[in-house]
């Protein structure tokens, strides 16, 4: 099946601590985006690559890293730089500026 | 500045009503996409429609139905007989095709609906 997976589902961050958010999709797609989301709120963009080794700053991308050297992968590091991660993050990607498809989503907490 | 508003923050039905989400929008292209996403309870948006500018046919899909409106610059969005499964929060979203830019997907607040059996 052609799809977005984001793993994993949950995650634990400790003070301090750098983690890593993955995001796959097999659908050919040529961009990926990721968005925070938080209780009761809409969605910001925090990273957005358009091709391979390629990506851009969304409105809020301090604290937050991303790299693409495939296709078919998005990861997405929240650093320790990032003093309030608490949220839900989603993973999207688009063949082309319209329609984005969305993953299921990781809930990031905060020990 | 493009802007998408949905004003109904929550909203609470009865199982097999009518319900309208309404989707306000701002913006000074005239080309542009229009969406409307829904989320439920697991997280995941799943994408439920596309318009573009150019095209203010309404679209019906089941019980959904859409109403385009450039007049107003509404794109609403109706259930009808509504479900318990469709208590979800709905978005809608906007596009400026013409800034060719992939970083302008605007998404509204989103409304929350709840079903009530």
């Amino acid at each position: 099946d052609g799809g977005i997976t984001q793993s994993p589902k949950y995650l634990f961050r400790k003070e301090g601590q750098n983690v890593t958010l993955s995001c796959e999709q097999n659908l050919n797609h040529d961009a990926m985006y990721w968005y925070r989301q938080d209780p009761g709120q809409g969605l910001r963009l925090i990273y957005y690559s358009q091709i391979v080794n390629d990506f851009q700053k969304g409105d809020i991308a301090e604290g937050y890293s991303v790299s693409r050297e495939k296709k078919e992968s998005f990861p997405l590091t929240v650093t320790s730089a990032q003093k309030n991660p608490t949220a839900f993050y989603l993973c999207a990607s688009s063949i082309d500026q319209e329609t984005q498809y969305f993953g299921p989503g990781t809930r990031l907490l905060v020990l | 500045a493009q802007k998408v508003t949905q004003a109904q923050t929550e909203i609470s039905v009865v199982e097999k009503e009518d319900v309208t989400l309404d989707c306000v929008y701002e913006t000074r292209d005239t080309t542009y996409y229009l969406f409307w996403y829904k989320q439920p309870p697991s997280g995941e948006l799943v994408f439920l429609i596309r318009r573009n500018s150019f095209d203010e046919q309404n679209e019906i899909s089941g019980r959904y139905s859409w109403n385009f409106q450039k007049s107003t610059s509404s794109f609403n969005f109706t259930i009808t007989a509504s479900q318990v499964v469709d208590s979800a929060v709905y978005f809608c979203a906007l596009s400026e095709a013409e800034r060719a830019s992939y970083d302008k997907v605007i998404f509204g607040p989103g409304t929350s609906l709840s079903v009530i059996p």
